[in-house]
């Protein structure tokens, strides 16, 4: 079964930082990725998506992200890191051909210091 | 569109009380979702529908919890009876074939005392 792994569960940066959030996932065939925002007592929003293509895939609010196939990763950056960013970010895999049966990774909380 | 809406935000309730949760998808998204987060089990998928009916509810945790989808702008989450170990923020989701990628809503937080 495909399974994510975030291996950060809580990062600190300075405000304007660069910012790597780790995903490594499980899947044998070509999986669907997915990035996860979520603040505070809120829902969670989709930052970015990749299915095929481009490995380097943009989404809101400034954020990337890189699928490297040999590494099975999908980490999420951003160039300078802005204090409204600090929240909580989760990994998702889903099946190909799937949006179904999204499973996520545990959450990486991101604090940002002014 | 308003996006996914869920009702109530906030439940308080007394074990063994029955529960209901509401949901009501984005207009024209045929897969629906219900997932719990709890800070130990962190997101778990309890159950997805398409078209109305129930796929996969490998994830709903006990007999307890029944989920219903009547028709394709209205579903529901049911857990009689309710215990502690219940409290969790539930969250809806839906999605379509033409617009990957979950669509959350702001979820319930459920208590229950």
């Amino acid at each position: 079964a495909q399974s994510v792994t975030q291996p950060d569960i809580h990062i600190t940066v300075s405000e304007g930082a660069s910012l790597e959030l780790r995903c490594n996932y499980s899947y044998g065939a070509t999986p669907y990725l997915f990035w996860y925002v979520q603040s505070p007592g809120q829902g969670l929003q989709l930052l970015l998506k990749y299915f095929s293509g481009d490995t380097l895939v943009q989404g809101i609010k400034g954020f990337e992200a890189e699928f490297k196939r040999s590494q099975s990763s999908f980490n999420l950056r951003k160039p300078s890191v802005h204090w409204s960013d600090a929240a909580e970010y989760f990994c998702a895999v889903a099946e190909s051909g799937g949006y179904n049966k999204l499973i996520f990774g545990a959450g990486t909380r991101l604090a940002v210091h002014p | 569109d308003a996006g996914v809406i869920q009702s109530p935000r906030h439940e308080v309730t007394e074990m063994g009380q029955e529960v209901t949760l509401r949901c009501k998808p984005i207009s024209g998204h045929d897969y629906l979702f219900w997932y719990r987060q709890t800070m130990m089990r962190g997101l778990e998928l309890l159950i997805y529908f398409n078209n109305n009916v129930p796929i996969d509810d490998s994830g709903m945790p006990e007999d307890r919890f029944s989920a219903k989808m009547p028709n394709a702008s209205f579903s529901t989450l049911k857990i009689q009876p309710s215990e502690p170990r219940d409290s969790a923020v539930y969250f809806c989701a839906s999605s379509s074939d033409r617009d990957y990628g979950y669509t959350f809503g702001s979820g319930t937080r459920l208590t229950v005392v």
